[in-house]
């Protein structure tokens, strides 16, 4: 079946370091690839996402490539900011399938 | 005001009582889901509706049920709890044409 699988935190890093958090799926066919954002004692929030290869994701300052020849979508940023501490979910809907898979999450801490 | 509502927000149960979380929408969205988080292990699939004549299994339905009363209402049972149904439960909602879903603001659960 569909998985997806990120890289395993926690990862803590300073203000304006260069963020990346790898994600790479398995799925049939062409799935659509999503980051989610949840930040502290609340839902998630969609933060990007991309329909078709090649596709980038923005928002935020937070880009994101869907890779097919890699079956990987690396969320990255170039300066990060102690409020973009939060946990990061990727995450893919099946083609057709209208249902969400999701990775176990990435807990991201920035200090000042 | 929020889109998407949960209530209760949080709950201590003891094992062995029934339990309803339940979940409105103001999105009109024909489909809602619920998840559930735990550390770890992202979030995954409980039960989903396509609309309200349609149920469906998720990944993790034993021990659960649900109720779809309304097209923006649905509510998530546990019959009889226990602990390790401790967890994050979110709803969420979705519609045909766009595979992203919104999710409400969680409701944390414990069984003592």
């Amino acid at each position: 079946g569909d998985s997806v699988t990120q890289m395993e935190g926690p990862v803590t890093l300073s203000e304006e370091a260069f963020l990346t958090i790898n994600c790479t799926y398995t799925a049939t066919g062409y799935p659509s690839l999503f980051w989610y954002v949840q930040y502290p004692g609340e839902g998630l929030q969609l933060l990007l996402k991309a329909t078709k290869a090649d596709d980038k994701g923005s928002n935020k300052g937070f880009e994101a490539t869907y890779r097919k020849e890699t079956t990987s979508f690396h969320l990255e940023k170039g300066s990060v900011q102690v409020s973009d501490s939060a946990v990061y979910f990727c995450a893919l809907s099946g083609q057709g399938a209208q249902k969400l898979v999701f990775g176990q999450g990435t807990r991201l801490t920035i200090n000042p | 005001d929020a889109d998407v509502t949960q209530t209760p927000r949080n709950r201590i149960t003891k094992t062995g009582k029934r339990i309803m979380l339940e979940c409105s929408q103001t999105k009109g969205h024909d489909r809602m889901y619920w998840y559930r988080q735990d550390p770890g292990l992202g979030l995954r699939l409980i039960y989903y509706s396509f609309d309200v004549k349609d149920i469906n299994k998720g990944e993790i339905s034993d021990g659960y049920s649900v109720s779809r009363q309304a097209q923006a209402k649905f509510s998530l049972s546990l019959e009889s709890a226990i602990p390790n149904q401790t967890a994050l439960y979110f709803c969420a909602t979705g519609t045909s044409g766009l595979n992203e879903q919104f999710f409400g603001p969680g409701t944390r659960l414990t069984v003592l």
